[in-house]
């Protein structure tokens, strides 16, 4: 089985700022994927990035980038200059890919507001 | 080209009845998931479709809960008869065969159960 936390519920960043998520994942399984993903008040689920588990580079994605830490089982997702538009719920998420089917688990998420 | 949409947005219904939801994912998508988010948890795994087969449906909850997908299009997420604890928002996700792993999500359904 795989787990995702995100042990920040909610925080507040600076308008042009850049913000750091924190998601920790555990899984047996060598061969997996992580995502992020965007819920803004509108409701709907963005996909935002993605990191392969045997990808050497950290993926990035015009102003996210993901820090993979593999050792530690972490994928922070970092967000460079903020923008107002930015304030949503960001939810990580693990696909293993040897397993049947393919089901992401995600974390609880993390409210971002981004000040003006 | 037209992202995975998903109708109604909202519906409140009591205790007792039924309610179907209506997922359409993205033309040419094969696989096609449900998940849901009550209350304070997280988003959870119902189920998902490869066509219109049943892939691996072990997040679905009880048997109150029927997914179908006709001819391997549209799904129904039908919940006979819902009880509180279902309220939530069900989403709905799509990917191709080729990349399943990248899944595009629909709006969600907003479920109130009074």
């Amino acid at each position: 089985a795989q787990k995702i936390t995100q042990t920040q519920p909610g925080m507040f960043v600076q308008e042009k700022e850049a913000v750091t998520l924190d998601c920790t994942y555990d899984t047996s399984d060598p061969s997996y994927g992580l995502f992020w993903y965007k819920q803004p008040s509108s409701g709907e689920m963005i996909f935002l990035i993605y990191q392969g588990s045997y990808d050497q580079q950290n993926a990035t994605e015009g102003r996210y980038s993901l820090n993979f830490q593999k050792a530690r089982k972490s994928a922070n997702l970092v967000i460079s200059a903020s923008q107002l538009g930015d304030s949503a719920m960001y939810f990580c998420a693990i696909l293993n890919f040897k397993a049947a089917g393919n089901k992401l688990t995600f974390g609880g998420g993390t409210r971002v507001l981004v000040k003006p | 080209e037209a992202g995975v949409t998903q109708f109604p947005s909202h519906s409140v219904i009591e205790k007792g009845q039924t309610v179907t939801l209506r997922c359409d994912p993205i033309s040419g998508h094969d696989n096609l998931y449900w998940y849901r988010r009550v209350m304070g948890k997280e988003i959870k795994f119902l189920l998902h479709f490869v066509k219109e087969s049943k892939q691996d449906e072990s997040g679905m909850p009880n048997n109150r809960f029927l997914a179908e997908r006709t001819g391997g299009t549209y799904s129904t997420l039908k919940v006979q008869p819902a009880e509180l604890e279902d309220s939530g928002v069900y989403f709905c996700a799509s990917s191709q065969g080729s990349i399943p792993y990248e899944q595009y999500f629909g709006p969600g359904t907003r479920l109130t159960v009074t």
